[in-house]
């Protein structure tokens, strides 16, 4: 069974600081998605990591996948109040029949600080 | 392009009573999956539909049901509702079968908020 581990769970920052979200996972996967949601919103579709080593960066956040060590982090840079959110990493892990399902981590509730 | 939608938004029921929710997914994606998100268990994959068929289900019990119909659109039914059946359930649409070599973005509905009295 697929397992993934955000932490940290909650992270209260000022703004202006950086700090890194991590996402572990158990078994092998080539795919790894983070998503954002707000408040009593829907999850929205923040970055995609197809391959060891990937790197991608959209506005202060910047996202990286290491397959071997089964990690990905999520770093944010110089945090804003807009960035406060929930944020989940999801591994992708194929069941077969071209089938792809999605295990979560428990989520990281960001609280920026003004 | 439209994104996904998922009706009825809110929802209030009884204990043993049963509940529909209907999701559409993006034009042109014929995939629906389902997840339910609670505080204490996260985000818990459902169930999976391409082509009218399930594919994948998670690990829950039998009163937890779907369908998809010829036109993408699915549904999903939970009988003998219980208190622990209020959550969050949220659909999200891909373009179809997730070869090794490719991937298909899922793309997430706004939710169907389900309270249990």
């Amino acid at each position: 069974e697929l397992k993934v581990e955000q932490n940290p769970l909650f992270l209260s920052m000022q703004e202006g600081k950086n700090y890194t979200i991590y996402c572990n996972y158990s078994t092998t996967s080539d795919r790894l998605y983070w998503y954002r949601q707000d408040p009593g919103k829907s999850l929205e579709s923040l970055f995609v990591l197809l391959s060891n080593g990937a790197v991608k960066q959209e506005g202060r956040l910047m996202a990286s996948l290491d397959t071997k060590a089964r990690l990905s982090t999520l770093h944010i840079t110089a945090a804003v109040h807009d960035l406060s959110a929930t944020y989940f990493c999801a591994v992708a892990y194929y069941s077969g029949a071209g089938s792809y399902q999605l295990t979560f981590g428990k989520g990281t509730k960001l609280s920026v600080i003004p | 392009k439209a994104g996904v939608t998922q009706t009825p938004r809110y929802l209030i029921k009884t204990r043993g009573q049963q509940v529909t929710l209907s999701c559409s997914p993006i034009s042109g994606h014929r995939s629906v999956s389902w997840y339910q998100q609670t505080p204490g268990q996260g985000l818990q994959f459902l169930f999976e539909y391409f082509s009218e068929t399930q594919r994948n289900k998670g690990n829950f019990p039998g009163r937890f049901s779907g369908r998809q119909f010829s036109n993408s659109r699915s549904e999903m039914n939970v009988s003998t509702l219980e208190l622990g059946d209020s959550a969050l359930y949220l659909c999200a649409s891909s373009l179809g079968p997730q070869r090794a070599l490719s991937y298909n973005e899922q793309f997430f509905g706004p939710g169907t908020r389900l309270t249990v009295l």
